[in-house]
């Protein structure tokens, strides 16, 4: 079965710092991958996906995620964290069988950015 | 950026109540879905569906659950007797096809069961 780990709970990080938040699936073949971020009071937004090919992908608002097999790890990325990067994101996983039909999510990572 | 709209924001019933959560997907998209949080807890799916019947569902949707797509624009998800771990928050999701196509989640509907 699909799952999704992050390890992550709450993550603080000062503005203008770097940010990598931590994701590890458990899927037999290759997935489909995705993370999303939930602003307060918001629906969840897609930042990334990956599918398949370049294993490094490009996503909104700056972020990139690495799509690591042998490390089973899809952790998400930032150069330089902003203020309105402040939210909870979730990666998820998706079963290429199903055609992604129902996404597994993490437990999500909170971040907070601190001026 | 087109949206997927969920009603009410918040909804309160009392134990053994039936509710109805609406979702209007974004127009031309043709799967639709029902996920859920728990406070603290995991994005779980429940249902998706597709061409007018259920694709699949997870153990979470039992006998108590069911969607409906009333009139073509509307979603809607039905509990027929709300139980208190019912409580969560309620989202809504449409994309136009599969898998490669991106999800667009409603902000969600916080059920609170009393």
């Amino acid at each position: 079965a699909q799952s999704m780990t992050q390890p992550d709970i709450h993550i603080t990080v000062s503005e203008g710092a770097s940010l990598e938040l931590r994701c590890n699936y458990s899927y037999g073949a290759t997935p489909y991958l995705f993370w999303y971020v939930q602003s307060p009071g918001q629906g969840l937004q897609l930042l990334l996906k990956y599918f398949s090919g370049d294993t490094l992908v490009q996503g909104i608002k700056g972020f990139e995620a690495e799509f690591k097999r042998s490390q089973s790890s899809f952790n998400l990325r930032k150069p330089s964290v902003h203020w309105s990067d402040a939210a909870e994101y979730f990666c998820a996983v998706g079963a290429i069988e199903t055609g992604a039909n129902n996404l597994f999510f993490g437990t999500g990572t909170r971040l907070t950015v601190i001026p | 950026e087109p949206e997927v709209t969920q009603t009410p924001s918040h909804q309160v019933t009392q134990m053994g109540q039936e509710v109805i959560l609406r979702c209007v997907p974004i127009s031309n998209h043709l799967y639709f879905y029902w996920y859920r949080q728990i406070l603290g807890q995991k994005v779980e799916f429940l249902v998706s569906f597709y061409n007018n019947e259920i694709s699949e569902k997870s153990e979470i949707f039992d006998d108590q659950f069911s969607v409906e797509r009333p009139d073509g624009s509307n979603f809607t998800l039905k509990i027929r007797s709300t139980k208190l771990e019912d409580s969560a928050m309620y989202f809504c999701a449409s994309r136009w096809g599969q898998a490669n196509e991106k999800l667009f989640f409603g902000s969600g509907t916080q059920l609170s069961v009393l």
